[in-house]
């Protein structure tokens, strides 16, 4: 059964950037599936980030395709987000998911990430 | 960019009782890319639906989904306590890949 957690600073900079990790068990991230990022505003609704391949193909939101960089380890079986030039519409909890068929299947607990200085 | 609009916002219904989602797509929509999320206060959201009417691993057979073109439904045949929740469709496309309805919660009566 695979299990995700993400991790990474709970306060980020306005115009900085947010850097995410989501470690995954249970399973080798080193197959044939996709890794979404999505993200909830507090009291709002789910927006998909991105998704990411472990060939290192990646597609992301094109409303956040400018800002986003996803990557993933293998060798730690993980994977990151970068969301660059953040702003105070970008505070949110960020879910890390395993896609299955054209959807989320499994996602990790969340974390919540604050823009504020 | 295909938008989905579910309705109502808000469904106040009591345990037993059945519950009907809607979620509506801007234009016509593969029904193999449609599914529903259900999240539940304070925790993730679980995948309910995928591809209009399979149910996800676990999911108890009071939930069923149909639709067709761009009219999607999820049916919750009889409430129980822990289904009272916000419920969210999503649409994979080629283009703006998934995108997700704005939600409707389903509240006790």
């Amino acid at each position: 059964q695979v299990q995700l957690q993400e991790s990474g600073p709970g306060l980020v900079e306005p115009s900085g950037t947010l850097s995410l990790t989501c470690a995954v068990s249970g399973v080798s991230i080193n197959i044939d599936t996709w890794w979404s990022w999505v993200r909830q505003p507090p009291g709002k609704g789910l927006e998909w980030i991105g998704e990411v391949h472990y060939k290192w193909h990646t597609n992301y939101n094109p409303s956040l395709k400018s800002r986003v960089t996803m990557s993933i380890d293998t060798s730690k079986n993980q994977l990151s987000l970068k969301l660059s030039s953040v702003t105070a519409a970008d505070t949110a909890v960020y879910y890390c998911a395993r896609n299955g068929d054209w959807s989320q299947a499994s996602w990790g607990q969340g974390t919540l990430v604050t823009v504020s200085s | 960019e295909t938008v989905l609009t579910q309705s109502p916002g808000t469904l106040s219904l009591s345990p037993g009782e059945r519950a009907t989602l809607s979620c509506r797509a801007s234009q016509s929509v593969d029904s193999r890319y449609l599914a529903w999320y259900q999240q539940k206060p304070g925790q993730t959201p679980r995948l309910l639906i995928y591809s209009t009417s399979s149910r996800a691993t676990g999911i108890p057979d009071r939930f069923s989904g149909s639709g067709s073109g761009t009219d999607f439904t999820v049916t919750i045949s009889r409430l129980e306590p822990e289904d009272f929740a916000v419920y969210y469709c999503q649409l994979y496309d080629t283009s703006s890949f998934y995108t997700f309805g704005q939600g409707t919660k389903v509240e006790i009566k």
